[in-house]
């Protein structure tokens, strides 16, 4: 069946550092990528998508890209900010036209000043 | 972004009791709706698709007769927890699919409802 997973958080980083969540997936076909962030107290919001092979996603300086070869939708950035601490996660929608989506379990980032 | 607001954030209830989470699109009308139910350190998992005017279609292994959940407008959806008990404690999240172009594709997600029973 169709899976996702992300790894284990928490991930602690100074202000600056570089970011990477990895993010794999199992679906049959040809399934659209997630990312969505929940800050504390808020609901999840989306990050950013790719919808294809090779796609790159990118939003508030974070970026993911659609490998098929790997499987994987790894999100990165290249200089976090205290204000990046959330929880992330990562996403499928398996088939175009379903709005079922898979989700990961969560990955907290939390960014030190 | 549209908004979808959940109510109540927080409820605690003893054992036996039925708890209602009310989940509204405030800015669009949602055709669709979504229940997610989280665990700890868990994905968060698909309960039901609720569409407005019809019956909510239940994911395997979700008792329909637990996990009520009423569409009855196209900006809000219910859920009751019915006799609720310790393992039903969790943190459900509703999400919305909006009708219409302006945010065609995207779900938006409410905040989450932290259910804890005694």
């Amino acid at each position: 069946g169709n899976s996702v997973t992300q790894m284990e958080g928490p991930v602690t980083l100074s202000e600056e550092a570089f970011l990477t969540i990895n993010c794999t997936y199992t679906a049959t076909g040809y399934p659209s990528l997630f990312w969505y962030v929940q800050y504390p107290g808020e609901g999840l919001q989306l990050l950013l998508k790719a919808t294809k092979a090779d796609d790159k996603g990118s939003n508030k300086g974070f970026e993911a890209t659609y490998r098929k070869e790997t499987t994987s939708f790894h999100l990165e950035k290249g200089s976090v900010q205290v204000s990046d601490s959330a929880v992330y996660f990562c996403a499928l929608r398996a088939t175009s036209g379903t709005y079922k989506y898979i989700f990961g379990t969560g990955t907290r980032l939390k960014v030190l000043a | 972004g549209a908004v979808v607001s959940q109510h109540p954030s927080r409820v605690i209830c003893k054992s036996g009791t039925s708890v209602k989470i009310e989940c509204r699109s405030l800015d669009f009308q949602a055709t669709t709706m979504f229940w997610y139910r989280q665990f700890p350190k868990k994905s968060l998992m698909l309960m039901a698709t609720s569409n407005e005017g019809s019956k909510a279609t239940y994911e395997q292994g979700v008792e329909k007769d637990k996990f009520l959940i009423n569409h009855a407008s196209l900006t809000l959806s219910t859920l009751t927890v019915t006799s609720a008990h310790p393992e039903d404690s969790s943190f459900y999240i509703c999400s919305a699919r909006a009708r219409g172009s302006r945010h065609a594709g995207e779900l938006f997600f409410g905040e989450g409802s932290r259910l804890t029973v005694l």
